[in-house]
């Protein structure tokens, strides 16, 4: 089956702080999704890869920035890491398709202090 | 923009009922319909996908149907057990290669 890793599950980071979170995929999807999780809100679209160094804005960009050099790694980068990006980290990825499954990785709980 | 709903936002059942989750969405232009499982503090797996052509997909104990001209698909949970315990969440994919999630719902079964 698709193995979706997150490098972290815990990190704690200090406010101002440039925090990196990488995913990588090993079934050689096209499309990588980031994902923040907070109660009450649920999933919110941060950014989205379909391709290697192809990006798209999701509904929540502000304050995020991504990277993907190879198919397989799509890095979710905070350049100034503030008490309001504390959250749950979702890393996806799928076929290009629409019509194939989303698969995640297990999840980067970052506390920002 | 596609606005997917799940009602209830938590249910608690004791073990042995069978029971139906609920997933609505607004925009019936859509490639597929997943249902996704979260434990606390983990990432989704996904339980079951219907494509936009089908009406329905099983996987043992669980069934899912989608009824794409009215919005709506369901998920049965059949003689539920406490390690069914967890948040169900749907999600909706269309134009764009992007997905929308509900809310989900929080499950508890009790023993």
């Amino acid at each position: 089956d698709v193995k979706v890793t997150q490098s972290s599950r815990y990190l704690v980071k200090r406010t101002g702080e440039k925090v990196f979170l990488e995913c990588v995929q090993d079934m050689d999807h096209e499309n990588m999704f980031w994902y923040r999780q907070d109660p009450g809100l649920g999933l919110r679209l941060i950014y989205f890869s379909y391709d290697v160094k192809m990006k798209e804005k999701g509904d929540i960009p502000e304050g995020y920035s991504v990277s993907r050099e190879k198919k397989e790694r799509f890095s979710l980068i905070l350049e100034s890491a503030s008490t309001n990006q504390t959250s749950m980290y979702l890393c996806a990825s799928s076929l290009w398709r629409g019509e194939e499954k989303l698969f995640f990785g297990s999840g980067t709980q970052l506390s920002v202090l | 923009k596609q606005e997917v709903t799940q009602i209830p936002a938590a249910l608690s059942v004791p073990e042995g009922e069978n029971l139906v989750l609920n997933c609505s969405f607004t925009d019936s232009a859509i490639y597929n319909l997943q249902w996704f499982r979260q434990d606390p503090g983990k990432g989704l797996t996904s339980l079951l996908l219907i494509q936009s052509s089908q009406r329905e997909q099983t996987s043992g104990r669980l069934n899912a149907s989608l009824d794409k001209s009215s919005g709506r698909s369901t998920l049965y949970i059949a003689a539920s057990q406490p390690g069914d315990s967890a948040t169900y969440l749907c999600a909706v994919s269309g134009t764009g290669n992007q997905f929308y999630f509900g809310t989900g719902t929080s499950l508890t079964v009790i023993p």
